[in-house]
């Protein structure tokens, strides 16, 4: 069954430390990955996609992630988290035009 | 621009009741996309729409029908509401329908059937 897994429902990080959102994924071919971020009250927004081609993929306000087909991963990170990274992430995986399938996002608290 | 606007923010309904939650983008965009998102379970695509004139079902279509009035509207509606179908509902729209294309999403429309 093709489905999208975020492992951690929580992730708490010190404010300057690097940080690790983690998403797995399980689809047959080649999937579209993406991640996407959730303030509180707002719609989802956009932060990076991996097609093809290179494994790191930058995204917006500092973000990357690293697209591991043999473990069928696709990890969100940034080197120096900052409070206002707090919020709710979203990994997606799009395998057929009407296939598009969200984890169940992960809440980032960075404190202070 | 406005981006995707979706009215209502809230609703309260009972029942057996329908109703209809309006989005509109003006980003010119051909796909656009209804969305549900409960707690714990991401977000779940309930239709979406290639390009005007057209619309297909996602993973949970039950219960609710879809107009894509033109390029700019479309509308998802509860003809018969269930407390099943409590949730917060996002539209979006993407340039093309492409795999790899992004999609931007709107604010929200909470609903809450009693």
């Amino acid at each position: 069954a093709q489905s999208v897994a975020q492992p951690e429902d929580q992730v708490n990080v010190a404010e300057g430390n690097p940080l690790t959102v983690k998403c797995t994924y399980s689809v047959s071919g080649n999937p579209y990955l993406f991640w996407y971020v959730q303030y509180p009250n707002r719609g989802l927004q956009f932060l990076l996609k991996y097609i093809t081609g290179d494994n790191l993929v930058k995204g917006s306000y500092g973000f990357e992630a690293e697209f591991n087909k043999s473990q069928t991963s696709f990890h969100l990170k940034k080197p120096s988290a900052l409070v206002s990274d707090s919020a709710l992430y979203f990994c997606a995986v799009r395998y057929n035009f009407n296939k598009f399938y969200f984890g169940s996002g992960t809440k980032l608290n960075v404190k202070p | 621009n406005a981006g995707v606007t979706q009215t209502p923010k809230f609703q309260v309904l009972k029942t057996g009741q329908s109703m209809t939650l309006q989005c509109a983008q003006d980003m010119n965009h051909n796909s656009m996309y209804w969305y549900r998102q409960d707690p714990g379970m991401g977000l779940r695509l309930i239709y979406y729409s290639a390009s005007e004139g057209t619309t297909d079902k996602g993973e949970v279509p039950n219960g609710y029908n879809v107009s894509r009035l033109n390029k700019r509207e479309f509308s998802l509606r509860l003809e018969s509401a269930a407390p099943s179908q409590t949730s917060v509902y996002f539209c979006a729209s993407s340039d093309r329908e492409r795999m790899a294309e992004t999609q931007y999403f709107g604010p929200g429309t909470r609903l809450l059937v009693l």
